[in-house]
């Protein structure tokens, strides 16, 4: 079956290092999100992408930046790791040509030392 | 830009009890509302969703219920089981203007007491 999947699950990083985490879907649907997940947040949408080439800051994107080089990936990355970016990070996307109803991936646990 | 409030926070109610969830929101232009059950260590699953022009809408144990003038939308479970145990997001989207983003609640954590 088609679906989402993120890596790496877990991750520990130093201060000031560059994390990439990865999202492929095999639905072949040109949307897809980046979320974080944080006590007392709920989810908060970080960057998004409608399409191959097109990226859209989100809510709380300082920090982050992601590239859509194809229809099935969409890397986030931090640049210069800061400790308050330890966080569970979500990738999600559509299945259906509709694009409204969204499904996730199984998340990214990031800590950063 | 768009606002949900959830509440409560923390639900505990004994097993075969219902449960009811409730949010707002702030855009009057939001016209899709998803709820989603996360449980622990696991990703957001998708287990009702609601547009509106439907003011209910029933999946065996739970139902949806929107209240457009009041901007504020409820998940109900009936016949808790333990198995519901976990935290349940509301969202709230525009469908058709394009955009395809959801604004999340901060959660409620269920508690099926056995």
């Amino acid at each position: 079956d088609a679906e989402i999947t993120q890596s790496p699950r877990h991750k520990i990083t130093e201060t000031g290092r560059q994390v990439t985490l990865a999202c492929h879907q095999t639905w072949n649907h040109n949307n897809m999100f980046w979320y974080r997940q944080d006590l007392g947040h709920g989810l908060r949408l970080i960057h998004y992408s409608y399409g191959v080439h097109d990226t859209n800051k989100g809510e709380v994107s300082d920090g982050y930046s992601v590239s859509r080089s194809n229809t099935e990936d969409l890397p986030l990355t931090l640049e210069s790791a800061a400790s308050s970016q330890t966080s569970v990070y979500f990738c999600a996307s559509p299945k259906d040509s509709s694009g409204n109803t969204i499904y996730f991936g199984e998340g990214s646990w990031l800590t950063v030392v | 830009g768009e606002n949900v409030e959830q509440h409560p926070s923390t639900l505990s109610v004994q097993e075969g009890d219902s449960a009811v969830i409730k949010c707002t929101y702030s855009d009057s232009a939001s016209n899709y509302f998803p709820w989603y059950k996360q449980e622990l260590g696991k990703g957001p699953q998708l287990i009702i969703d609601i547009r509106s022009n439907v003011g209910e809408k029933k999946d065996q144990r739970i139902a949806v219920t929107l209240n457009k003038t009041a901007k504020h939308f409820s998940l109900h479970i009936t016949e808790t089981q333990p198995e519901d145990s976990a935290v349940y997001f509301c969202a709230a989207s525009i469908l058709g203007a394009g955009s395809y983003q959801l604004t999340f609640g901060k959660g409620t954590k269920l508690s099926v007491i056995p």
